[in-house]
């Protein structure tokens, strides 16, 4: 298979602790992005990476939050501190730019839960 | 500022009849278009995308949209449903890079 993985698929945590999620994009897509999607909602845009350089960050990413790409290929989430309103589905998509728009492939998520 | 509408957050229909649904786009650029779909725990996977052109688009699964500008809809479509057509839909519009997404449809399917 060799589309974009993510791991872990579900994650149970406690307030407070700290998670870390990766992904693994198509090989050789050079943008990779993360986005959160909330139950009963679409995904919202988090933040996004061109090669290993973290171009834009919502402003729903908060200082809890941190995301890596440090070799341009995979990706790391970190949530500090978490709180139950982190509780939804990461979604993790890559991408290769060859024009004006990019066509985003998505991995099959991580639902954390947090207690 | 790009935004997605989407009517009707379930809809339902019987097995072999007509899929329509509804998107509603707004954007300050000639847009690009998307429809993906989402099955139960999973991510999501691209039905179909307008970029320029021709303004009716065909996807996978017998799905195809049609871009009407004068009304700002992008509208899903499918002749006969499947029971395998059950899941969630998402209408988006990209903002160069990212994407934004409306808040999706349910189709339900009757037997």
């Amino acid at each position: 298979d060799t589309g974009v993985s993510q791991d872990p698929r579900h994650k149970i945590t406690k307030r407070g602790q700290n998670v870390t999620f990766r992904c693994d994009p198509i090989s050789e897509h050079n943008r990779l992005y993360w986005y959160r999607q909330t139950l009963g909602q679409g995904p919202e845009f988090l933040t996004y990476f061109q090669n290993e350089a973290q171009l834009e960050k919502s402003r729903l990413l908060s200082d809890r939050f941190s995301a890596e790409r440090p070799k341009g290929s995979f990706s790391t989430l970190e949530i500090q501190r978490t709180e139950q309103g982190d509780s939804a589905m990461y979604l993790c998509a890559s991408s290769l730019v060859q024009g004006p728009t990019d066509t985003q492939y998505f991995g099959p998520g991580t639902r954390l839960t947090v207690l | 500022a790009q935004s997605v509408t989407q009517l009707g957050s379930h809809v339902s229909v019987s097995e072999g009849a007509l899929v329509l649904l509804r998107c509603n786009y707004s954007s300050s650029v000639p847009p690009y278009l998307f429809w993906y779909v989402q099955y139960p725990n999973q991510g999501l996977q691209l039905l179909l995308k307008y970029t320029t052109g021709a303004t009716l688009v065909k996807g996978i699964n017998g799905f195809e949209a049609e871009f009407k500008k004068s009304e700002t809809s992008f509208h899903l479509t499918k002749p006969s449903a499947h029971m395998s057509d059950a899941a969630e839909y998402f209408c988006a519009v990209t903002f160069t890079p990212k994407i934004i997404f409306g808040s999706g449809t349910r189709l339900s399917i009757r037997p």
